[in-house]
């Protein structure tokens, strides 16, 4: 059973590009939340995705906005990129209403780096 | 506001020393208290999920445990490979979404 998925593994852009990054959920699960990790911190939330909308959000500018498909997978779209953007960019996924309790499990994670 | 507390930052232990890390939580109403292992670069592997005050569980040399206020993650003989940080999250009732802390960097000596 194949876990969380996540692409790239390692991303270098510059100021001002912009990003897209992708996420398979696990087997079964049919949630992604996406979170940033800061080197150093823990994971901060910053948004979540259930039936292809937008769930709930954290408190991050709209330059960060995703998208869900119809086969649970997700993207995370940055765009004016800025230096502090730099993070290990996590997805994590769930089971909303199923017999697979609350845990979020987390796919390996994409490195970006902005110079 | 959610608050997550974790201590120490930082702890390192003879292999075999045995220790609690401490994770300490403020929120209106806890859906659930998560810990997760995070090795360097890696995502965060899940370990436990408690829900209520006395609750514990356990898997080889970690035990979660909980309380109203605050979480403990016990490591009993602990070996080198059990070295990674570790990370306390809260979802609060009616939320979607975990809080985490800051993590404990657990560093075993051989």
């Amino acid at each position: 059973d194949a876990g969380v998925t996540q692409s790239p593994t390692h991303l270098i852009k510059t100021r001002g590009q912009q990003v897209t990054l992708r996420c398979s959920p696990k087997s079964g699960h049919d949630t992604v939340s996406w979170y940033q990790q800061a080197l150093g911190q823990g994971p901060q939330f910053i948004f979540q995705y259930y039936e292809e909308e937008e769930r709930q959000r954290g408190n991050f500018p709209d330059r960060f906005s995703g998208h869900q498909f119809p086969n649970y997978s997700s993207e995370l779209n940055v765009n004016a990129l800025l230096l502090g953007d730099s993070a290990l960019y996590l997805c994590a996924s769930s089971s909303t209403g199923g017999a697979w309790g609350d845990e979020q499990f987390f796919g390996p994670g994409t490195r970006l780096t902005v110079l | 506001e959610d608050q997550v507390t974790q201590s120490p930052e930082a702890l390192r232990l003879q292999e075999g020393e045995s220790s609690s890390l401490n994770c300490s939580y403020t929120v209106s109403g806890l859906r659930g208290l998560f810990w997760y292992r995070q090795d360097p670069g890696k995502g965060p592997e899940f370990l436990f999920t408690l829900y209520s005050a006395g609750e514990e569980k356990e898997k080889e040399r970690l035990k979660a445990t909980l309380t109203k206020k605050e979480s403990f993650l016990h490591i009993t003989a602990p070996k080198p490979e059990d070295s990674a940080t570790y990370l306390c999250a809260v979802r609060e009732t009616g939320a979607n979404n975990l809080f985490f802390g800051t993590g404990t960097r657990l560093t075993v000596i051989p």
